[in-house]
């Protein structure tokens, strides 16, 4: 079955620092996708990332990084020189195949980074 | 560009009453879903829909109807709201499958 674990419920850190949200996801299909979505206070989800299971090579954009390891089933994300305004819960999300007619996601519970000045 | 809209995105009900929520895309995007988002629990896909008159369950269905007459709406049921159908919807749609989906802003629906 398809699960996604975020283990890290809540973080906290001071602006400037680099912090990793962990994200373990579990699936019995060879192909599959992977996605990162942040939930700021106002509530909608903002897409990030999308990267599906042929492609290991990390990402970077601007302060924003992701390490895919299939190896250990993990895509972890990484901010760099955290700010202010990075505070959001931000969900991992694993693609599921639904009955051929295309694909749903399956998040993770979410992790709430909490980032003071 | 509205992109994907949601109403009402504040309601209560009461415990028995029909209610139904609103989606709307301006994108043709053929794929769209509905989510709810519980603490605890993370988003849960209740229904989804590959194209007009397409729907079918996901992972919590019951006690919820879809349907999809038009590409651009897909709107979503209560027959009869219970307290544990409180909770904060999320509509999303997606060009093709399996690309990105994007949200609506959330409905917050309460049921006293």
């Amino acid at each position: 079955a398809q699960k996604v674990t975020q283990a890290q419920t809540e973080i906290s850190v001071v602006e400037k620092e680099d912090v990793t949200l962990d994200c373990v996801y579990e699936t019995r299909d060879t192909t599959y996708y992977l996605f990162w979505y942040k939930q700021p206070p106002s509530g909608e989800l903002v897409f990030l990332i999308r990267r599906n299971s042929f492609d290991e090579q990390n990402e970077i954009s601007g302060r924003y990084s992701w390490n895919f390891q299939k190896s250990t089933s993990s895509f972890n994300f990484t901010i760099t020189a955290s700010q202010v305004v990075d505070s959001a819960v931000y969900f991992c999300a694993l693609s599921w195949v639904l009955n051929q007619a295309g694909t749903a996601l399956i998040f993770g519970k979410g992790t709430t980074l909490s980032v003071s000045s | 560009d509205a992109g994907i809209t949601q109403s009402p995105r504040y309601k209560i009900t009461e415990t028995g009453r029909q209610v139904t929520l609103m989606c709307h895309q301006t994108w043709s995007h053929s794929y769209m879903f509905w989510y709810r988002q519980d603490l605890g629990h993370g988003l849960r896909l209740i229904y989804y829909s590959a194209a007009a008159d397409i729907t079918d369950k996901g992972e919590v269905p019951d006690g919820y109807v879809v349907s999809r007459s038009k590409t651009e709406n897909f709107p979503l049921t209560l027959e009869s709201a219970t307290r544990s159908q409180t909770s904060v919807y999320f509509c999303a749609s997606s060009e093709s499958s399996p690309h990105e989906q994007y949200f609506g802003p959330g409905t917050r629906l309460t049921v006293t």
